[in-house]
């Protein structure tokens, strides 16, 4: 049973087209629900934690929210070197993070 | 400040031989993670030390897998011997003590078993 779902899979966008991501979770006692971002050939690079439930947190062009039982994170005006693949991650009452399969979002210009 | 530090960054070796991979982690993260990534997947945890301890093994494959943390630093993750199933990117993360913190991860090792 996946406890971790993100979708889209695959996300084409334009430069300056904003969209949103989405990570659902059915895990119970959560801790934290991480956002990650990973560039080929590389190791995840950490983003945002988020800890409750109407919490929102930014870093540039990126905004990551949380409810009880999904979280977005919102890209606006997105640039060329935004493509990556962005990973949800969620700790279940103290132990390691179990992670979705990601969301490869590609941006041209 | 320097991040987790891993080798080799690629390794191919041919079926039922062994392999290492070492890991140094961020100074002062008492936490140590070993995680193994296919492709298209997220990672997925092997094993968890807190300094010394390995405190949560149970994705571990213990038939062939083994790991060591002995000071409390850097550590080793062996596979003897390598399958095909197990060519995938092995990744390493450190973290602070305590709740849910967020990890820090390497490069990782991408290892190929032909």
């Amino acid at each position: 049973e996946d406890q971790v779902t993100q979708s889209p899979e695959a996300l084409r966008l334009q430069e300056g087209e904003s969209s949103s991501l989405n990570c659902s979770y059915t895990v119970s006692g959560l801790r934290g629900l991480f956002w990650y971002r990973q560039d080929p050939g590389k190791g995840p690079e950490f983003l945002f934690t988020l800890y409750s439930a109407g919490e929102e947190k930014e870093k540039e062009r990126l905004k990551a929210t949380l409810t009880k039982k999904e979280s977005f994170l919102h890209i606006t005006a997105p640039k060329p070197e935004d493509s990556a693949t962005y990973l949800c991650a969620v700790n279940q009452a103290g132990t390691a993070l179990i992670f979705g399969k990601g969301t490869t979002l590609s941006v041209s210009s | 400040e320097a991040g987790v530090v891993q080798s080799p960054r690629y390794k191919i070796i041919e079926k039922k031989q062994p392999v290492a991979f070492w890991c140094n982690p961020i100074s002062g993260h008492n936490t140590l993670y070993w995680y193994r990534q296919n492709l298209g997947q997220g990672p997925e945890l092997l094993i968890r030390y807190e300094n010394e301890e390995a405190v949560d093994d149970s994705q571990l494959p213990k038939d062939r897998f083994s790991a060591e943390r002995l000071k409390g630093v850097d550590s080793t993750l062996k596979i003897q011997p390598a399958e095909l199933g197990d060519s995938a990117v092995y990744l390493c993360a450190s973290s602070l003590s305590g709740g849910a913190r967020e990890q820090y991860f390497g490069p990782g090792t991408r290892l190929t078993v032909t």
